[in-house]
């Protein structure tokens, strides 16, 4: 049981240029959401899934998109790179009931990302 | 708005107890959670108040007052280990009963 994946590790993009980060769960847990952490910001919600084909928005959503196809996957992609999105990166999942996520989440290891 | 507040660091003794202090102003309250971070890592999951009162796992406690707007994380027995960054988080209804995280507490813990 692997948990929360994340892949890759660490990433360095120049500015405008796109990428996917991919996330990945095999505890059939239905509900998955991006975050990014900042130094002195805590953890924000970026988007965020109930179930497989059904996403939705979180606090700072502008320049991500997402997708859903399967229960497993998750990814997240940047449309075009901005200094503004240098930040670690996590994928989290948890069990869903009536639309709410569990409050035990569980987090992947992270993605460290900087854009020059 | 929604906000958390937590100490942005504590220091501690190996062996004493410390309480690491959360206050929130939310809109809408399911309940308060409590995770723990080593050195930029996973955060991982410590504990949850749904209601009122303490809930003791092991060497740690979570403490919530919904009357207060009010809630503490107490870690007894304190060792080397303990030292992370500990953040309070609070569920709330709206973006699918959403986390709304504080900026985090960074425990050092001393021999």
């Amino acid at each position: 049981n692997a948990g929360v994946t994340q892949t890759p590790k660490f990433q360095v993009l120049k500015t405008g240029q796109s990428m996917t980060l991919q996330c990945a769960q095999d505890m059939n847990h239905e509900y998955m959401s991006w975050y990014r952490q900042d130094p002195g910001m805590g953890l924000r919600l970026i988007h965020y899934s109930v179930g497989a084909g059904i996403t939705d928005q979180g606090e700072v959503p502008n320049g991500y998109n997402v997708s859903r196809s399967t229960t497993e996957d998750f990814p997240l992609r940047l449309l075009s790179a901005a200094p503004s999105q240098t930040s670690v990166y996590f994928c989290a999942s948890s069990y869903e009931g009536q639309g709410a996520p569990h409050y035990e989440q569980y987090f992947g290891p992270g993605t460290r990302l900087t854009v020059t | 708005g929604q906000s958390l507040e937590q100490p942005s660091e504590v220091t501690a003794v190996e062996g004493a107890i410390v309480q690491i202090n959360c206050t929130y102003q939310t809109s809408g309250f399911y309940g308060l959670s409590w995770y723990q971070q080593h050195d930029g890592g996973a955060p991982t999951f410590l504990s949850y108040n749904a209601l009122d009162g303490l809930e003791e796992t092991g060497r740690f406690s979570s403490f919530l007052s919904r009357s207060d707007s009010y809630g503490y994380l107490l870690l007894q027995e304190l060792q080397m280990k303990d030292s992370a960054s500990y953040f309070c988080a609070v569920r709330v209804p709206d973006q699918g009963g959403k986390l709304i995280f504080g900026q985090g507490t960074e425990l050092s813990v001393k021999p």
